[in-house]
């Protein structure tokens, strides 16, 4: 089974902290991903990683950046955290090959409150 | 651009009565579509895909979907609902070379005893 774990399930910050969230995946997928969750929004993209050290914004990449150092772990990046930051975040993972194409993997989130 | 729409934010059934929850996609292409379900506080499970072939596919916890071309549409469906059923519904659909997935807006299922 794939497993996609993330760092923290619940995180607590207060403004202008600088906040990661740290995502593992086990399954050697080359695609990672970064979502953020809010009530009647559905899943909105922030980032997304299609190789090591290689990353593409999203559709509200604004406030955040990303790292991947290694294959396995996608890092969400708050540079500076606010209060509109207070989500749910989730971390996905995606192989392109075979008949699976864009089935996604997904942690099981955290969420993030930002004080 | 593409887009999904979920038209029912919030749907609430009785225990074991049929269920359909409503989505709409927008697409140039013949789409690869997904329902995933989110029970409170967990990720997203996959529940079924459809990709090509029939257009009615079978998915996990006797779920179905059924893809209508016609009609832009790839409606959930289980035939009796069980208290367990109750989380968040997603629609999704593939989009671009990346894998990336555009999501609908959700519906939240209740089921009442």
């Amino acid at each position: 089974d794939v497993k996609v774990t993330q760092s923290s399930r619940y995180l607590v910050k207060r403004t202008g902290e600088k906040v990661f969230l740290e995502c593992v995946q086990d399954m050697d997928h080359e695609n990672m991903f970064w979502y953020r969750q809010d009530p009647g929004l559905g899943l909105r993209l922030i980032y997304f990683s299609y190789d090591v050290k290689m990353k593409e914004k999203g559709d509200i990449p604004e406030g955040y950046s990303v790292s991947r150092e290694k294959k396995e772990r996608f890092s969400l990046i708050l540079e500076s955290a606010s209060t509109n930051q207070t989500s749910m975040y989730l971390c996905a993972s995606h192989t392109p090959s075979g008949t699976g194409s864009y089935e996604q993997y997904f942690g099981p989130g955290t969420r993030l409150t930002v004080t | 651009a593409q887009s999904v729409t979920q038209p029912d934010i919030h749907i609430t059934v009785s225990e074991g009565a049929s269920l359909e929850l409503r989505c709409n996609y927008s697409y140039g292409a013949t789409p690869y579509l997904f329902w995933y379900v989110q029970s409170p506080g967990q990720g997203l499970q996959l529940l079924l895909k459809y990709f090509s072939g029939d257009t009615l596919v079978q998915g996990i916890k006797g779920f179905e979907a059924e893809f209508k071309r016609s009609q832009s549409s790839f409606n959930l469906r289980k035939p009796s609902v069980h208290w367990s059923d109750a989380a968040e519904y997603f629609c999704a659909v593939g989009a671009g070379p990346a894998g990336k997935l555009i999501f609908g807006q959700g519906t939240t299922l209740q089921v009442k005893p």
